[in-house]
């Protein structure tokens, strides 16, 4: 069964930092593309960034280029989202979603993670 | 990017009503279509994908169709579990992007 499971969200302040993880389970973790999707509250979604799963292709949302960086460790069969200069706007429910079909449909989500920028 | 527009954005349906949902995009996605269902606090959930093939395990109520720039989601006969949110996504090119929304909701 595929499973996964994000970590790492909480408060913090704007122009903060924060590094969101999310582990991989029930499928063969570097054969998958990964995104992280997010929702801000009472709004929609909005994909954030990809990575192939060779980890050679790498995208952003412009809404997060420069700021977000996206990494995968295969030998902990995890997916990354390291988050800098932080803004309110970016308050949200994180999830990773796999991509086991094709690129951009997210066919597994994890439960998500909520991260709270505020001062 | 490719803007991705549904109507409406609430619907209020009773059980065993037939519904549908447009979804459409501001330029050709061919069938590079999909369709989630997301219930509150919950993430989203993946139907439809390729505009009209349905996700295994997804009841057969719902049904997906569409080419180009118009879409839709139709669902046959309301089931009391089928109230949530639904939202389409196109997957023809980067940036992949989502439809605002449609809540469905009980009349």
């Amino acid at each position: 069964e595929v499973q996964l499971v994000e970590s790492g969200g909480g408060l913090v302040q704007p122009g903060g930092s924060l590094r969101l993880s999310c582990a991989a389970s029930g499928f063969t973790f570097s054969n998958y593309e990964m995104n992280w999707v997010r929702q801000a509250p009472g709004k929609g979604l909005e994909w954030v960034s990809y990575i192939s799963g060779s980890g050679s292709t790498i995208y952003y949302a412009d809404s997060v280029k420069g700021r977000f960086t996206i990494s995968r460790d295969y030998a902990k069969n995890s997916l990354y989202l390291q988050m800098n200069s932080l803004r309110a706007e970016d308050t949200a429910v994180y999830y990773c979603a796999a991509s086991t079909a094709v690129a951009g449909l997210f066919d597994y989500w994890g439960q998500g993670t909520l991260v709270t920028v505020s001062s | 990017d490719i803007q991705m527009t549904q109507s409406p954005s609430t619907l209020s349906a009773s059980v065993g009503d037939r519904v549908t949902i447009t979804c459409r995009a501001s330029q050709s996605i061919g069938s590079w279509l999909a369709w989630y269902q997301q219930k509150p606090g919950k993430a989203p959930k993946l139907l439809i994908y390729k505009a009209s093939t349905l996700e295994s395990g997804v009841p057969s109520r719902f049904s997906g169709s569409g080419s180009g720039t118009e879409f839709t989601l139709t669902i046959s006969s309301l089931q009391p579990d089928d109230f949530a949110t639904y939202y389409c996504q196109q997957y023809n090119s980067y940036p992949y992007t989502f439809g605002q929304g449609t809540k469905l909701e009980i009349k």
